[in-house]
């Protein structure tokens, strides 16, 4: 089955220790997207690509980056990640909208990052 | 400012027992209205994409419609396995591309 998969699912790292999550998908969709949510919080976008154009939300903190080495698979970066960072991160991909119009996003389960 | 609101924040229902969660936005040229179900510790799952005000969609126990204000998810005699947390995410022009504004969800509990 086409999906979105994350990797790792559950992710402890030490307070300002890098830590990278991945993500891949099989969709072969043109739009990857990062987001993070927090318990009972909507998921607030970080960054998006279309293909390889990055798009970096403009509150997102310098503290995340992002990488999109092909069109299958995109990876986030925290550089040091701080106690508020924990949380789940969500990796979203769309198709084309000058294809399909629409951004209907299919999510991959998730990584829950906790920053002990 | 462009918002997604969604009411009530949480919602019990007995099995059985019909409701609507309600999605009220307020964008600049909406282009889609999308709902996800979203459980616990998982990431959200597509259900409907509605693009124009009057539009209908259906599917098992869920049912979507769209006005110029707001979308309804109503849900039919709810079982349990219904349970979960209902995201509502509408799309709209920012630029030379679309933004992605998500509400904070609705936690739906259908107790058996």
């Amino acid at each position: 089955d086409a999906m979105v998969i994350q990797n790792p699912r559950y992710q402890v790292t030490q307070f300002g220790k890098p830590v990278t999550l991945s993500c891949s998908q099989t969709l072969n969709h043109n739009v990857m997207y990062w987001y993070q949510q927090k318990s009972s919080q909507a998921p607030k976008l970080l960054f998006h690509y279309y293909d390889k154009d990055f798009n970096n939300e403009a509150d997102t903190p310098d503290n995340f980056q992002s990488r999109r080495p092909n069109t299958s698979f995109c990876f986030l970066d925290i550089r040091s990640p701080g106690l508020g960072d924990a949380a789940m991160y969500l990796c979203a991909t769309s198709r084309d909208t000058l294809a399909s119009g629409f951004y209907e996003q299919y999510f991959g389960p998730g990584t829950r990052l906790t920053v002990t | 400012e462009d918002q997604v609101t969604q009411s009530p924040e949480a919602l019990r229902l007995q099995e059985g027992e019909s409701s609507s969660l309600n999605c009220s936005y307020t964008v600049s040229g909406l282009r889609g209205l999308f709902w996800y179900r979203q459980d616990p510790g998982k990431g959200p799952e597509f259900l409907f994409t509605l693009y124009s005000a009057g539009e209908e969609k259906e599917k098992e126990r869920l049912k979507a419609t769209l006005t110029k204000k707001e979308s309804f998810l109503h849900i039919t005699a709810p079982k349990p396995e219904d349970s979960a947390t209902y995201l509502c995410a509408v799309q709209a022009p920012w630029g030379r591309d679309d933004k992605i504004i998500f509400g904070k969800g609705t936690r739906l509990h259908i107790l058996p």
